[in-house]
């Protein structure tokens, strides 16, 4: 596609409750990273990929939280049990090569309530 | 790990007037990006910094990389209204056989007529 996508573009949900958040990276963009932005806040990162290696999930905040990419395209982040404190924009990112630098798409804002 | 301290956190100038975001970061790195960030957007990819001493400039805004210093600025001529938002900047520096894009906690500019 011409841009990254995510979806949904809003998720309001209960506490406690899973919620999948959906990111398409440009087509042929090999890196693809998964970042969160809470209100007012800097960008916290969470999960990277790069073509067929391991991802390095060293930013993901808890066990709650896990990621895949199927493929080598679209990515699945989900949170399982959510918390109020997981509420913020998730932010996804793509990038060909650091050369050209990286596209974000507009996020998921989700909100536990 | 990796650091990357932006300053000032907060800005508020008024229009016509000059000035200079900074961008310090902790390790070894010739890859720099500058993003602009409106309420309630994604991010905007503004300048791509990739060797030692690169300058781009892009209207009103001129960022320029030192990595001996290991520095950026952005450099604000002129502000007008429409340049309000939050700028980041982002190092992407290897981490093993890993690379990671982090962020500055990002400055929030306000232009006042």
């Amino acid at each position: 596609g011409a841009g990254v996508s995510q979806s949904p573009s809003n998720k309001v949900t209960e506490k406690g409750k899973d919620v999948e958040l959906r990111c398409d990276p440009i087509s042929g963009h090999t890196a693809l990273y998964w970042y969160r932005q809470s209100l007012g806040q800097g960008l916290e990162f969470l999960i990277y990929f790069q073509g067929n290696s391991a991802p390095d999930k060293s930013g993901l905040p808890s066990d709650r939280f896990s990621a895949e990419r199927t493929g080598g395209s679209v990515s699945t982040l989900t949170i399982q049990r959510t918390q109020q404190e997981d509420s913020a924009v998730y932010l996804c990112a793509s990038s060909l090569n650091r050369v050209g630098g990286y596209t974000f798409g507009s996020g998921t804002r989700l909100t536990v309530v | 790990e990796l650091k990357v301290e932006q300053n000032p956190l907060f800005l508020s100038m008024q229009e016509g007037k000059n000035y200079t975001i900074y961008c310090n970061y902790s390790t070894t790195s010739d890859r720099l990006y500058w993003y602009r960030q409106d309420p309630g957007k994604s991010l905007e990819s503004l300048f791509v910094l990739l060797s030692n001493g690169a300058v781009k400039q892009e209207g009103r805004l001129m960022a320029s990389l030192d990595t001996k210093a290991r520095l950026s600025t952005l450099h604000i001529t002129a502000a007008v209204h429409d340049l309000s938002a939050t700028y980041f900047c982002a190092v992407d520096a290897d981490e093993g056989s890993n690379y990671k894009l982090t962020f500055g906690k990002g400055t929030l500019l306000t232009v006042n007529p």
